[in-house]
């Protein structure tokens, strides 16, 4: 089936410092998403991106549309202790709209 | 507004016993969803029900059986449990379109 790749797999930060993490396929999607989960909670969606090179930003977090429909990135500004958590990468094809497929995760942990 | 409520949180089992993992909505979505999460894979699609009466295969079905109860509830069950089904289980629900997830809580199921 269809696998992304997510890097970083964890990260170990200073509060204040930024963050960057990617997500790779071998496949095309039309969908890239990008999901934060919380310790003991389910996944919130943060950002949807719909066409090839868009940017799109929430706050301190901005995302990309990689322009090969390939990939995609995640940055954040400015780090604070809650950031903390993992973070997912997903993307929707339009054979598979009802499957979102799941990156690996990045593990951030934050040094206050 | 609740959101996408699970039971139980937390569950242990011996190998070869049955249990249902509840599932409820109170978003009026059509969508329905069971991941499981596992260290180091991300989250992996279970089964889905696009639409009330209608459920289907994801990556991972084999040792699951799901229903549909109604548009609320969509349920997921272990008819002979296996150590290869401790994870986490994860239900979710969307709107139409199928990107945009909205997780319940989780249930953490241990089989021994």
């Amino acid at each position: 089936g269809q696998q992304l790749n997510q890097s970083p797999q964890s990260m170990f930060i200073q509060e204040g410092e930024d963050v960057s993490m990617n997500c790779t396929s071998s496949s095309i999607f039309n969908t890239w998403l990008w999901y934060k989960q919380d310790p003991g909670e389910g996944p919130v969606l943060l950002i949807a991106l719909y066409k090839a090179g868009e940017l799109t930003s929430n706050g301190r977090l901005t995302a990309q549309f990689g322009i090969t429909r390939k990939d995609s990135f995640l940055n954040i500004s400015a780090s604070i202790p809650s950031d903390v958590g993992i973070y997912f990468c997903a993307g929707q094809s339009f054979q598979g709209a009802q499957k979102l497929v799941f990156g690996q995760g990045t593990r951030l942990t934050i040094n206050p | 507004n609740a959101g996408v409520t699970q039971t139980p949180k937390f569950q242990v089992l011996k190998t070869g016993q049955s249990m249902t993992l509840q599932c409820a909505q109170d978003m009026n979505h059509n969508s329905m969803y069971w991941y499981r999460q596992d260290p180091g894979m991300g989250l992996r699609l279970i089964y889905y029900s696009a639409s009330e009466g209608t459920t289907d295969k994801g990556e991972v079905p084999n040792g699951y059986n799901v229903s549909r109860l109604n548009k609320r509830e969509f349920s997921l069950r272990l008819e002979s449990a296996a150590p290869s089904q401790t994870s986490v289980y994860f239900c979710a629900s969307s709107e139409v379109g199928g990107e945009k997830l909205f997780f319940g809580s989780g249930t953490q199921l241990s089989v021994l």
